[in-house]
């Protein structure tokens, strides 16, 4: 069965700019969560995706939205890009979501603003 | 609040030595606890996971972790270590359902580097 996968894996962005990342969760799986990571703050969640609903969401400014589509693929979409976003995104799905299902990591997207 | 602290961030362990990384939780009800590991510019990959039952468990890689209430601990641990086990470790609680709120359905410690001595 193929793994999470995430594209691009790389990208290279100006200040100002927007973003969309996609992740292709494993086959059967409905729920799609996004961390970002960075040296500093290490994991941190962004949301939460189930059915195409978000069903959690992290800390971050409105400039992070997300959305699933019917396939259970899912999109996040950085606007007004700042040199703080820089980070490795990770997108992880598991068959329902909640703490007891284990989630499966995608390789990330590094973005690097510059 | 949930959390989850891992007190080293940097280990460094000569070839063949055993290993202990570890992890200390702060959850309401008994937890769903995981170790995942990550190499440079790669994603995570689960190690173990504890539900229920035996508290110590087994992983790949001859990892294996052991659940201790008392002390709300879930360090991980290795005999002898091999120079590919050079990595990021994870420590993370997985919240009941309905918990996740801002912090997501897994709530991560901030990780442990492991160095490799030849």
């Amino acid at each position: 069965k193929a793994g999470v996968t995430q594209t691009p894996r790389y990208l290279i962005k100006t200040r100002g700019q927007q973003v969309t990342l996609s992740c292709s969760p494993i086959s059967g799986h409905r729920s799609v969560s996004w961390y970002q990571q960075t040296p500093g703050q290490g994991l941190q969640f962004l949301f939460e995706y189930f059915s195409e609903t978000q069903r959690n969401k992290g800390n971050f400014p409105g400039r992070f939205s997300g959305r699933q589509f019917s396939n259970s693929r899912s999109e996040m979409n950085v606007s007004t890009l700042e040199l703080g976003d820089s980070a490795l995104y990770l997108c992880a799905s598991s068959l329902a979501g909640g703490g007891q299902e284990t989630q499966y990591f995608g390789p990330g997207t590094r973005l690097l603003v510059l | 609040a949930q959390s989850v602290t891992q007190p080293d961030i940097h280990i460094t362990v000569s070839e063949g030595a055993s290993l202990e990384l570890r992890c200390n939780y702060s959850y309401g009800a008994t937890p769903y606890l995981f170790w995942y590991v990550q190499s440079p510019g790669q994603g995570l990959q689960l190690l173990l996971k504890y539900f229920s039952g035996d508290t110590l468990v087994q992983g790949i890689k001859g990892f294996e972790a052991e659940f201790k209430r008392s002390q709300s601990s879930f360090n991980l641990r290795k005999p002898s270590v091999h120079w590919s086990d050079a990595a990021e470790y994870f420590c993370a609680v997985g919240v009941h359902p309905g918990g996740g709120g801002s912090q997501g359905n897994l709530i991560f410690g901030k990780g442990t580097k492991l160095s490799v001595k030849p």
